[in-house]
């Protein structure tokens, strides 16, 4: 089983940025795939994307092509997730979560979730 | 990609069984047997509980299983107990390397 933690909650202005780091401890780093999972109030879920930090590739979302960069440094096990052009609607619980080699809905460990909360 | 389509909300009594439909489109769920299931308690992230359309992580409850006609998946829950109470959310591969998901079904035990 993977451990994972994700950095604390955020407080951000429409049009800005923000980054939020996951740092995967137990199994084995290259073994897996990051992949980011985003929650809006009483809403559903949302995947974003993912990074194979062996191969350091990364797959996006359509609707998030351009806005999302994710990027892993294998010499600290963690991965970041940087979404940038900040709405109100973008006010979610981001989670990361490990999945397989193949694209597939499987992710087997989630880290606490990071409150992001977009407000002018 | 649209979500896929969950009826907002399900009950029903201890003891008895429910299924949670999970409706996609000939692009996902209809094209690929690679549907998951998530069990999510309040305040806490979701858990596997079904993939592959229906096969079960190590170790957990054969009361949850999962199936697929068509474009539609289902999760059915036997024997409902209390601790089954919580959201449900199902998940698919899509056309064009992506993955989607259901907007959720809130389960009441009554």
């Amino acid at each position: 089983q993977v451990q994972l933690v994700q950095s604390g909650a955020e407080v951000k202005k429409p049009g800005s940025s923000v980054k939020v780091s996951c740092k995967a401890s137990g199994g084995t780093f290259n073994s897996y795939t990051i992949n980011w999972v985003r929650q809006a109030p009483g809403q559903g879920l949302e995947w974003l994307g993912r990074t194979t930090p062996i191969l350091d590739t990364t797959n996006y979302a359509q609707m998030f092509q351009g806005r999302v960069t994710i990027s892993a440094d294998t010499s600290t096990t963690t991965v970041y997730m940087e979404l940038s052009g900040l709405k109100s609607d973008d006010t979610a619980i981001y989670y990361c979560a490990t999945g397989g080699w193949q694209l597939l809905p499987n992710f087997d460990d989630w880290g606490q979730g990071t409150l992001v909360t977009v407000s002018s | 990609q649209s979500a896929l389509t969950q009826p907002a909300s399900v009950s029903a009594s201890p003891g008895q069984s429910i299924t949670i439909s999970c409706t996609g489109t000939s692009s996902d769920i209809g094209a690929y047997n690679f549907v998951s299931w998530y069990q999510q308690f309040p305040g806490k992230a979701p858990k596997l509980i079904i993939f592959d359309v229906n096969k079960r992580p190590p170790g957990f409850s054969n009361r949850f299983s999962g199936s697929k006609s068509g474009n539609t998946a289902s999760l059915t829950i036997s024997g409902l107990q209390a601790e089954d109470e919580a959201d449900y959310y199902c998940s698919s591969y899509s056309r064009g390397d992506t993955l989607i998901f259901g907007g959720g079904s809130r389960l009441t035990v009554l």
